[in-house]
Protein backbone atom coordinates (compact mmCIF):
# COMPACT_ATOMS: atom_id res chain seq x y z
CA UNK A 1 0.00 0.00 0.00
CA UNK A 2 2.99 2.08 -1.03
CA UNK A 3 1.50 4.79 -2.94
CA UNK A 4 3.97 7.73 -3.64
CA UNK A 5 7.43 7.30 -2.40
CA UNK A 6 9.95 10.20 -1.91
CA UNK A 7 13.55 10.00 -0.98
CA UNK A 8 15.13 11.35 1.06
CA UNK A 9 12.88 12.41 3.47
CA UNK A 10 15.55 15.48 4.53
CA UNK A 11 18.47 16.69 3.31
CA UNK A 12 20.82 19.68 4.27
CA UNK A 13 23.23 20.74 0.99
CA UNK A 14 25.78 23.18 0.85
CA UNK A 15 25.28 26.58 -1.70
CA UNK A 16 26.34 24.82 -5.22
CA UNK A 17 25.93 20.89 -4.17
CA UNK A 18 24.25 19.06 -6.23
CA UNK A 19 21.38 16.69 -5.50
CA UNK A 20 18.45 14.09 -6.88
CA UNK A 21 15.25 13.83 -5.35
CA UNK A 22 13.59 10.64 -6.34
CA UNK A 23 9.91 9.63 -6.57
CA UNK A 24 8.66 6.50 -7.48
CA UNK A 25 4.58 5.62 -7.42
CA UNK A 26 2.91 2.33 -7.70
CA UNK A 27 -0.68 3.15 -8.56
CA UNK A 28 0.42 2.87 -12.79
CA UNK A 29 -0.30 6.33 -12.79
CA UNK A 30 0.40 8.19 -16.18
CA UNK A 31 1.00 11.90 -14.67
CA UNK A 32 3.79 12.39 -12.42
CA UNK A 33 4.45 15.95 -10.79
CA UNK A 34 7.26 17.81 -8.88
CA UNK A 35 5.95 20.77 -6.29
CA UNK A 36 7.77 22.74 -3.82
CA UNK A 37 5.58 23.98 -0.78
CA UNK A 38 6.71 27.45 1.01
CA UNK A 39 5.13 29.31 4.00
CA UNK A 40 2.50 31.45 3.06
CA UNK A 41 2.83 30.43 -0.60
CA UNK A 42 0.85 27.00 -1.22
CA UNK A 43 2.13 24.64 -3.61
CA UNK A 44 3.96 25.65 -6.75
CA UNK A 45 4.66 23.38 -9.17
CA UNK A 46 7.78 22.97 -10.58
CA UNK A 47 7.73 20.30 -13.13
CA UNK A 48 5.61 18.03 -14.31
CA UNK A 49 5.49 14.61 -16.86
CA UNK A 50 1.98 14.41 -18.57
CA UNK A 51 2.91 10.50 -19.46
CA UNK A 52 6.01 8.51 -19.79
CA UNK A 53 8.76 10.22 -22.03
CA UNK A 54 7.58 13.53 -21.54
CA UNK A 55 7.70 16.50 -19.23
CA UNK A 56 7.27 20.28 -19.38
CA UNK A 57 7.66 23.56 -16.94
CA UNK A 58 5.49 24.15 -14.23
CA UNK A 59 5.37 27.62 -12.89
CA UNK A 60 9.09 27.71 -10.87
CA UNK A 61 11.12 25.94 -13.29
CA UNK A 62 14.51 27.58 -13.05
CA UNK A 63 17.25 25.54 -11.09
CA UNK A 64 15.87 22.15 -11.73
CA UNK A 65 15.65 19.68 -14.25
CA UNK A 66 13.38 16.15 -14.26
CA UNK A 67 13.51 12.58 -15.78
CA UNK A 68 10.59 10.77 -16.58
CA UNK A 69 12.53 7.48 -15.90
CA UNK A 70 9.68 4.96 -16.74
CA UNK A 71 6.27 5.51 -15.57
CA UNK A 72 6.62 4.34 -12.11
CA UNK A 73 9.67 7.22 -11.19
CA UNK A 74 10.24 10.52 -11.71
CA UNK A 75 13.07 12.36 -10.25
CA UNK A 76 14.23 16.27 -9.59
CA UNK A 77 17.54 17.69 -10.06
CA UNK A 78 19.14 20.50 -8.26
CA UNK A 79 22.38 20.80 -10.17
CA UNK A 80 23.56 23.87 -8.17
CA UNK A 81 21.69 24.10 -5.20
CA UNK A 82 20.94 28.31 -3.96
CA UNK A 83 19.29 29.10 -0.63
CA UNK A 84 16.23 29.98 -2.26
CA UNK A 85 15.84 26.37 -3.19
CA UNK A 86 15.72 25.77 0.45
CA UNK A 87 11.59 24.21 0.32
CA UNK A 88 9.85 21.18 1.51
CA UNK A 89 9.57 19.42 -2.16
CA UNK A 90 6.51 17.18 -3.02
CA UNK A 91 5.92 14.80 -5.77
CA UNK A 92 2.59 13.70 -6.42
CA UNK A 93 0.99 11.23 -9.30
CA UNK A 94 -2.39 11.46 -10.81
CA UNK A 95 -4.26 9.30 -13.01
CA UNK A 96 -6.42 11.91 -14.81
CA UNK A 97 -5.33 14.23 -17.33
CA UNK A 98 -6.82 16.63 -20.12
CA UNK A 99 -9.02 19.36 -19.63
CA UNK A 100 -12.33 17.51 -18.36
CA UNK A 101 -10.90 14.93 -16.48
CA UNK A 102 -10.58 14.52 -12.63
CA UNK A 103 -7.32 15.13 -11.67
CA UNK A 104 -7.14 13.37 -8.07
CA UNK A 105 -3.87 14.06 -7.13
CA UNK A 106 -1.89 11.56 -4.64
CA UNK A 107 1.40 13.21 -2.63
CA UNK A 108 4.49 11.47 -1.37
CA UNK A 109 5.36 12.89 2.61
CA UNK A 110 7.62 15.41 1.20
CA UNK A 111 11.61 15.88 1.04
CA UNK A 112 12.84 19.26 3.80
CA UNK A 113 15.51 20.59 1.93
CA UNK A 114 18.00 22.98 3.33
CA UNK A 115 20.56 24.87 1.55
CA UNK A 116 23.21 26.66 3.71
CA UNK B 1 -3.32 34.42 -15.11
CA UNK B 2 -5.18 31.92 -12.35
CA UNK B 3 -5.02 32.68 -8.72
CA UNK B 4 -6.36 30.57 -5.60
CA UNK B 5 -7.21 32.72 -2.59
CA UNK B 6 -7.85 31.75 1.06
CA UNK B 7 -7.28 33.52 4.85
CA UNK B 8 -4.40 31.88 6.21
CA UNK B 9 -5.79 30.63 9.80
CA UNK B 10 -9.09 29.84 11.38
CA UNK B 11 -9.73 29.03 14.88
CA UNK B 12 -12.36 26.92 16.25
CA UNK B 13 -13.29 25.12 19.46
CA UNK B 14 -14.51 21.56 19.38
CA UNK B 15 -17.77 20.33 18.51
CA UNK B 16 -18.29 23.76 16.68
CA UNK B 17 -18.51 24.23 13.09
CA UNK B 18 -15.51 25.30 10.74
CA UNK B 19 -16.44 27.23 7.74
CA UNK B 20 -13.08 27.33 5.13
CA UNK B 21 -13.51 29.80 2.23
CA UNK B 22 -11.56 30.64 -0.79
CA UNK B 23 -11.73 32.43 -4.09
CA UNK B 24 -10.73 31.65 -7.35
CA UNK B 25 -10.21 33.31 -10.64
CA UNK B 26 -10.03 31.26 -13.32
CA UNK B 27 -13.67 30.76 -14.93
CA UNK B 28 -12.95 27.95 -17.09
CA UNK B 29 -12.34 25.52 -14.00
CA UNK B 30 -13.74 22.18 -14.31
CA UNK B 31 -13.07 20.41 -10.69
CA UNK B 32 -12.53 22.15 -7.13
CA UNK B 33 -10.54 20.55 -4.83
CA UNK B 34 -10.33 20.36 -0.60
CA UNK B 35 -6.50 18.69 0.32
CA UNK B 36 -5.81 18.58 4.22
CA UNK B 37 -2.43 18.55 5.28
CA UNK B 38 -1.50 16.88 8.68
CA UNK B 39 2.02 17.55 9.96
CA UNK B 40 5.17 16.55 8.73
CA UNK B 41 2.91 14.69 5.78
CA UNK B 42 2.12 15.19 2.29
CA UNK B 43 -1.25 16.62 0.89
CA UNK B 44 -4.16 13.99 0.90
CA UNK B 45 -7.88 14.43 -1.18
CA UNK B 46 -10.68 15.38 1.05
CA UNK B 47 -13.33 15.67 -1.31
CA UNK B 48 -13.73 17.66 -4.97
CA UNK B 49 -16.74 19.19 -6.90
CA UNK B 50 -17.45 19.52 -10.80
CA UNK B 51 -17.95 22.80 -11.57
CA UNK B 52 -21.38 22.47 -12.70
CA UNK B 53 -22.60 21.55 -9.11
CA UNK B 54 -23.53 23.54 -6.51
CA UNK B 55 -23.12 21.16 -3.17
CA UNK B 56 -21.62 18.16 -2.58
CA UNK B 57 -21.89 16.50 1.19
CA UNK B 58 -19.74 13.87 2.50
CA UNK B 59 -20.19 12.54 5.89
CA UNK B 60 -19.12 15.90 8.03
CA UNK B 61 -17.93 17.47 4.98
CA UNK B 62 -20.20 20.18 3.18
CA UNK B 63 -18.71 21.62 -0.17
CA UNK B 64 -20.29 24.88 -1.60
CA UNK B 65 -19.71 26.42 -4.98
CA UNK B 66 -20.60 29.90 -5.57
CA UNK B 67 -19.56 29.76 -9.57
CA UNK B 68 -20.59 33.33 -10.27
CA UNK B 69 -18.63 34.65 -7.28
CA UNK B 70 -15.85 32.32 -8.12
CA UNK B 71 -16.28 31.26 -3.81
CA UNK B 72 -16.04 27.59 -2.99
CA UNK B 73 -16.63 26.58 0.99
CA UNK B 74 -15.46 23.86 3.22
CA UNK B 75 -17.88 23.58 5.89
CA UNK B 76 -16.75 20.65 8.57
CA UNK B 77 -19.67 19.91 11.00
CA UNK B 78 -18.20 18.53 14.29
CA UNK B 79 -15.42 20.04 14.77
CA UNK B 80 -12.96 17.70 16.32
CA UNK B 81 -9.03 18.12 17.71
CA UNK B 82 -8.43 15.14 14.82
CA UNK B 83 -9.24 18.14 12.10
CA UNK B 84 -6.29 20.54 12.90
CA UNK B 85 -4.47 20.61 10.06
CA UNK B 86 -3.94 22.77 6.61
CA UNK B 87 -6.63 22.86 4.43
CA UNK B 88 -5.72 23.37 1.05
CA UNK B 89 -7.97 24.68 -2.07
CA UNK B 90 -6.95 23.67 -5.29
CA UNK B 91 -8.53 24.12 -8.41
CA UNK B 92 -7.81 22.34 -12.28
CA UNK B 93 -7.45 24.38 -15.11
CA UNK B 94 -9.35 24.71 -17.53
CA UNK B 95 -6.20 24.85 -19.71
CA UNK B 96 -4.93 21.39 -19.07
CA UNK B 97 -3.01 19.86 -16.59
CA UNK B 98 -2.21 22.03 -14.07
CA UNK B 99 -3.82 22.23 -10.71
CA UNK B 100 -3.41 25.62 -8.90
CA UNK B 101 -3.64 25.65 -5.18
CA UNK B 102 -3.58 28.38 -2.09
CA UNK B 103 -1.41 29.20 0.27
CA UNK B 104 -3.50 27.21 2.86
CA UNK B 105 -6.06 27.74 5.64
CA UNK B 106 -4.55 26.34 8.98
CA UNK B 107 -7.38 25.34 11.31
CA UNK B 108 -6.74 25.34 15.11
CA UNK B 109 -9.32 23.57 17.06
CA UNK B 110 -9.07 23.78 20.69
CA UNK B 111 -10.46 21.12 22.93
Amino acid sequence: NAGVTQTPKFQVLKTGQSMTLQCAQDMNHNSMYWYRQDPGMGLRLIYYSASEGTTDKGEVPNGYNVSRLNKREFSLRLESAAPSQTSVYFCASSDGSGVLRNEKLFFGSGTQLSVL
Amino acid sequence: GEDVEQSLFLSVREGDSSVINCTYTDSSSTYLYWYKQEPGAGLQLLTYIFSNMDMKQDQRLTVLLNKKDKHLSLRIADTQTGDSAIYFCAEKSGGGFKTIFGAGTRLFVKA
